[in-house]
């Protein structure tokens, strides 16, 4: 089974904090992406990365970092948690596929609260 | 700005009838996705039909896809209380990106 693993289910951070969330896949993808997940504004972008070291900003990328040193594991970075980063965040991943492509694979999810 | 929306955004309906959930986007795609979501829990993808699909069956699901209308439907047929969801169109892009609409919260009334 393809698995797509977030290294925390729940997070209690205070604001200021720098916050470090983690997603490894062990499905050899190349695509890796980060989501936030809110009521009423469904799933929005905030990076994804399609190389090793490589990343593009998604909807929402304001306040946020990303890291890609292995092409397993993506890494979230709040470099000053405020209280409006209080959310849920999904990791996800996929092949590049040219034309078509394949469906993405999602982690559990990790709920950060900021306080 | 969104590059799915899912109409409507909430959805009650009895059980044993028909549910049926619509999505447009923007941009052009390589596929568009569907995937459901349990209160609390992880997306689960449902199905995937691509550009040059127009319509795709699996089991209870039927969606389908118009590309000149950039949108696609998702039927759920003979619901059950089970099927109570949010539901999520997803569109990959031919850059790779997979873009979100905000969902169609379903409830299935036994």
């Amino acid at each position: 089974d393809v698995k797509v693993t977030q290294s925390s289910r729940y997070l209690v951070k205070r604001t200021g904090e720098k916050v470090f969330l983690e997603c490894v896949q062990d499905m050899d993808h190349e695509n890796m992406f980060w989501y936030r997940q809110d009521p009423g504004l469904g799933l929005r972008l905030i990076y994804f990365s399609y190389d090793v070291k490589m990343k593009e900003k998604g909807d929402i990328p304001e306040g946020y970092s990303v890291s890609r040193e292995k092409k397993e594991r993506f890494s979230l970075i709040l470099e000053s948690a405020s209280t409006n980063q209080t959310s849920m965040y999904l990791c996800a991943s996929s092949f590049i596929f040219g034309q078509g492509g394949t469906e993405a694979f999602f982690g559990q999810g990790t709920r950060l609260t900021v306080v | 700005s969104q590059q799915g929306e899912e109409d409507p955004q909430a959805l009650s309906i009895q059980e044993g009838e028909n549910a049926t959930m619509n999505c447009s986007y923007k941009t052009s795609i390589n596929n568009l996705q569907w995937y459901r979501q349990n209160s609390g829990r992880g997306l689960v993808h449902l199905i995937l039909i691509r550009s040059n699909e127009r319509e795709k069956h699996s089991g209870r699901l039927r969606v389908t896809l118009d590309t000149s209308k950039k949108s696609s439907s998702l039927l759920i047929t003979a619901s059950r209380a089970a099927d109570t969801a949010s539901y999520f169109c997803a569109t990959k892009t031919s850059y790779d990106k997979v873009i979100f609409g905000p969902g169609t919260s379903l409830s299935v009334i036994p």
